[in-house]
């Protein structure tokens, strides 16, 4: 598998422009968590899936930022409209529900987001 | 609500040397897992160890193990023999165990000299 892939890799926008993240987990997973990495605030989970459900969007920080995952291999993390304060790395990750319980995130590699 | 602290923002290690990073955090939880991650420049989270709380035996992968000391709530990674290619931010994190959620600590910056 070519693991969770991540696209674009860097996004240079203005402020007030509509931005689209998007997200292929690996084959098979059935759980999708959107991260934001900042250096003031970390790593943050932004919102997770279960089977494409959106389960809890809690860390979502605003009415700017939706997560959609309209099937199985394929997720999006819109923000509109995009201000500097969101620059960041967007990370995606996948996970499988095993009966361990010691289901392991997979990354993806990451997209960086700059909003002059 | 859990958290997970990293009290070192960086860290420096000569080549071939052993260097601990330490994490602690904060559960009310019986059961969870820990994680470290490593992430290079090239941003890429790596998983480089994970624990069972269930599980009193420190995991080990190759040069890098851990101290889980469940009681202390603490979970150092411990990297021997040190290479320029351990050089990256180290992540700790935890989740509970019928969760799915990763909290992270804040991340420790480790260097290798050669």
């Amino acid at each position: 598998d070519a693991g969770v892939i991540q696209s674009p890799r860097h996004e240079v926008t203005e402020m007030g422009q509509e931005v689209t993240l998007r997200c292929k987990p690996i084959s098979g997973h059935d759980y999708l968590f959107w991260y934001r990495q900042t250096m003031m605030r970390g790593l943050e989970l932004l919102i997770y899936f279960n089977n494409n459900v959106p389960i809890d969007d809690s860390g979502m920080p605003e009415d700017r930022f939706s997560a959609k995952m309209p099937n199985a291999s394929f997720s999006t993390l819109k923000i509109q409209p995009s201000e500097p304060r969101d620059s960041a790395v967007y990370f995606c990750a996948s996970s499988l529900a095993g009966a361990s319980g010691a289901n392991v995130l997979t990354f993806g590699a990451g997209s960086r987001l700059t909003v002059l | 609500a859990q958290t997970v602290t990293q009290s070192q923002p960086e860290m420096s290690v000569q080549e071939a040397e052993t260097v601990t990073l330490s994490c602690t955090y904060d559960t009310s939880e019986s059961d969870y897992y820990l994680f470290w991650y490593k992430q290079p420049p090239s941003r890429q989270m790596i998983l480089v160890i994970r624990q069972e709380a269930y599980k009193q035996q420190n995991a080990t992968e190759n040069r890098f193990s851990v101290n889980f000391q469940k009681a202390a709530k603490s979970f150092s990674l411990k990297i021997s023999d040190s290479q320029l290619g351990d050089a990256a931010m180290y992540f700790c994190a935890y989740r509970r165990g019928y969760g799915n959620k990763l909290v992270f600590g804040a991340g420790t910056i480790l260097r290798v000299k050669s």
